[in-house]
């Protein structure tokens, strides 16, 4: 089975530009979360969407955005975007989002705003 | 909110000899915690987790790690290093849900 998908694996933006970002799920897996990974930091929490309803939102500006379609995937948006979103952009999905899960990584979105 | 401290940013080790990884978190209330490895341009990949079930949690390739209430800690270890094992080590606490709260990473260096 295909682990999780991400894409595009690395993209050019210039600042004040808007990104859309691409995460498809293990099959069966109704849970994705996204995570912003700044060089030489720990990833950091975005956001949680199980079933198409957002379950979690970490501290980011309102520029980021996301959603969840019927069959998983996901999309994360950042509009006007800043040098500092430059960054490692990871996706995670779990069966139904429980706190005992196991989270499954993507090997991430590498963006660079110039 | 919970929070995780990783002491060193790089540890350098010898092929053959213990590897520790340092983790120390707070959290109000039984923790969920995770150690995970990345490689280069790669994802994370979960090496082991500490779910309340066995205070001595074993994980992928030959590391473990031990959680001890009283000092907050989760130190990630391993007996004998292999070249193999040189990358980035996350330790992370859960939140709720898929939310991780990750500490800022070890660089593992193994010296031949």
């Amino acid at each position: 089975d295909a682990g999780v998908t991400q894409s595009p694996t690395h993209l050019i933006k210039t600042r004040g530009q808007h990104v859309t970002l691409r995460c498809s799920p293990i099959s069966g897996h109704k849970s994705v979360s996204w995570y912003q990974q700044v060089l030489g930091q720990g990833p950091q929490f975005i956001f949680q969407y199980y079933e198409k309803e957002e379950r979690g939102r970490g501290n980011f500006p309102d520029r980021f955005s996301a959603r969840q379609f019927p069959n998983y995937s996901s999309e994360l948006n950042v509009n006007a975007l800043l040098l500092g979103d430059s960054a490692l952009y990871l996706c995670a999905s779990s069966l139904e989002g429980g706190s005992n899960e196991k989270l499954f990584f993507g090997s991430g979105t590498q963006l660079s705003v110039l | 909110a919970q929070s995780v401290t990783q002491l060193g940013s790089h540890v350098s080790v010898s092929e053959g000899a213990l590897v520790l990884l340092r983790c120390n978190y707070s959290s109000s209330v039984p923790p969920y915690l995770f150690w995970y490895v990345q490689y280069p341009n790669q994802g994370l990949q979960l090496l082991l987790k500490y779910t309340s079930a066995a205070t001595l949690v074993k994980g992928i390739n030959g590391f473990e790690a031990e959680f001890k209430k009283s000092e907050t800690s989760f130190h990630l270890t391993k007996p004998s290093a292999h070249m193999s094992d040189a990358a980035e080590y996350f330790c992370a606490v859960r939140e709720y849900g898929n939310k991780l709260v990750f500490g800022a990473g070890t660089i593992l260096r193994v010296k031949s």
